[in-house]
C-alpha cells in the first residue's frame, strides 16, 4: 500500500524558515514524480512545487519561486520542502502527493496524497 | 502558465439531480487533465485520469468527457455522499495548475 506522511507544520513568525518532510512507503519512490501542494484556510488547491524521480528537475510555482526548494532523498524515500522567507499568505495545509513514473504513464499525477500537515505563517 | 477556468464555483442541487461541471484550459492541453473530489476536512481524492477513465472504485454514475480545451465532469444522479468540492487538474505542463474548484451544496 503506498503510504505518504507528511511532517514538519506548525507556527512560524514572517520571514522566517520551515523544512516540511514527506515519508514514503510503499512503492519504488526513485522512480516518481513527486508534488507538494498546498490548501489556505477555506480556499482552493494549489500546486506549489514538484521533483522529478531522480531529482534532477525541479518546478516551482511562482508564488514560491526564490523563496522555497523541492530536494528529495531516494536513499531515505522522503521528499522536503525547504521554505525560506515565509509570508503570512503562505499558511495553509501542505501536502506531498505522488506523480506520474518517470518514462511511465503520463495520467497517473497525485494518487495517493498525504495527510497534510498544517504551516501557520504569523507574528 | 497554463490557467483552468472552472465553473460554476458553487451550485446548490438535490438528491438524484445530474450535475455538471466544466473547466477550460487557456490552452490545448490535450487529455492531460484530472478531476478530484475533497470532502470537507478530508485529503482530495483522484476520480478521473486522462480526462475520461474512471479510477477504480469509483461510481459509474461520475463521468468526465473533453480534450484540448474544454472538459466536463458529470454526475448521472446525484448522491448524499457526493455533496463536496470538486477541482479539476491539468498536468501538460508546468506550472501544473487547478481550477478553482466547484462547491456542490444540497438544496
Amino acid at each position: 500500500e503506498v503510504q505518504l506522511l507528511e511532517s514538519g507544520g506548525g507556527l512560524v513568525q514572517p520571514g522566517g524558515s520551515l523544512r516540511l518532510s514527506c515519508a514514503a512507503s510503499g512503492f519504488t519512490f526513485s522512480s516518481y514524480a513527486m508534488s507538494w501542494v498546498r490548501q489556505a484556510p477555506g480556499k482552493g488547491l494549489e500546486w506549489v512545487s514538484g521533483i522529478s524521480g531522480s531529482g534532477d528537475h525541479t518546478y516551482y510555482a511562482d508564488s514560491v519561486k526564490g523563496r522555497f526548494t523541492i530536494p528529495r532523498d531516494n536513499s531515505k524515500n522522503t521528499l522536503y520542502l525547504k521554505m525560506n522567507s515565509l509570508r503570512v499568505e503562505d499558511t495553509a495545509v501542505y501536502y506531498c502527493a505522488k506523480g506520474r513514473k518517470d518514462y511511465g504513464d503520463p495520467y497517473n499525477w497525485f494518487d495517493p496524497w498525504g495527510q497534510g500537515t498544517l504551516v501557520t505563517v504569523s507574528s | 502558465d497554463i490557467q483552468m477556468t472552472q465553473s460554476p464555483s458553487a451550485m446548490s442541487a438535490s438528491v438524484g439531480d445530474r450535475v455538471t461541471i466544466t473547466c477550460r484550459a487557456s490552452q490545448g492541453i490535450s487529455n492531460y487533465l484530472a478531476w478530484f473530489q475533497q470532502k470537507p476536512g478530508k485529503v482530495p481524492k483522484r476520480l478521473i485520469s486522462a480526462a475520461s477513465s474512471l479510477q477504480s472504485g469509483v461510481p459509474s454514475r461520475f463521468s468526465g468527457s473533453g480534450s484540448g480545451t474544454e472538459f466536463t465532469l458529470t454526475i448521472s444522479s446525484l448522491q448524499p455522499e457526493d455533496f463536496a468540492t470538486y477541482y479539476c487538474l491539468q498536468h501538460n505542463s508546468y506550472p501544473l495548475t487547478f481550477g478553482g474548484g466547484t462547491k456542490v451544496e444540497i438544496k
